[in-house]
């Protein structure tokens, strides 16, 4: 299919660790891409590739991919981290771009 | 450091069309070989992505939209353009603009959004 696949919503309790995930068959062959977005603010880059953060993105978060499963971790979930989170990739023509539905993660 | 900003008609009358500009400074687009997109989101949803535009003008689209959607890129001005005609309360969300920065590891060649507008918000209403 061309679609990608998120649960609405997960929690964590603070400093625990949390995985959201996005499910697709796209990601069988391409890296999901992921962002967190705050109330009311743009999208952010916190993981591309097979698991890349950009300059400024702490190292609470990684990225992994097993078959048609991408995930986001965050290893010792702080207060700030509670946002939505959002992965996206290509379709299967390579040219396109889809973004999953979105991840409410709240920190409790 | 690169910064977006998007500019436009905050209410659309159904039916008619779409028009927002993406002013891009700090940096040229003409002179970085980077694709420039739209992406928006309806109130209380998810992202949606419009398309990609180089700065040579190819361009890619969402197939559900590809009817309805230009994009274009002025590189006079340093901006990057959207039309979408036809519209309808659908058509409701936060437009942002960003960039597709390009980024290599072992493994490929990457290109997320990297850099991005603060989002104009459209509503289409009669």
């Amino acid at each position: 299919s061309s679609e990608l696949t998120q649960d609405p919503a997960v929690s964590v309790a603070l400093g625990q660790t949390v995985r959201i995930t996005c499910q697709g068959d796209s990601l069988r062959n391409y890296y999901a891409t992921w962002y967190q977005q705050k109330p009311g603010q743009a999208p952010v880059l916190v993981i591309y590739g097979e698991n890349n953060r950009p300059s400024g993105i702490p190292d609470r978060f990684s990225g992994s991919s097993s078959g048609n499963t991408a995930s986001l971790t965050i290893t010792g979930a702080q207060a700030e981290d509670e946002a939505d989170y959002h992965c996206k990739s290509r379709d299967s023509s390579g040219n396109h771009l889809m973004f999953g539905g979105g991840t409410k993660l709240t920190v409790l | 450091q690169l910064q977006l900003q998007e500019s436009g008609p905050g209410l659309v009358k159904p039916s008619e069309t779409l028009s927002l500009s993406c002013t891009v400074s700090g940096g040229s687009i003409s002179s970085s070989s980077y694709y420039w997109g739209w992406i928006r989101q309806p109130p209380g949803k998810g992202l949606d992505w419009i398309g990609n535009i180089y700065y040579t003008g190819s361009t890619y689209y969402n197939p559900s939209l590809r009817s309805r959607v230009l994009i274009s890129v002025d590189t006079s001005k340093n901006q990057i353009s959207l039309k979408l005609t036809s519209v309808t309360a659908a058509d409701t969300a936060v437009y942002f603009c960003a960039r597709l920065g390009e980024y290599s590891d072992s493994s490929g060649s990457y290109f997320p959004f990297d850099y991005w507008g603060q989002g104009t918000r459209v509503t289409v209403s009669s």
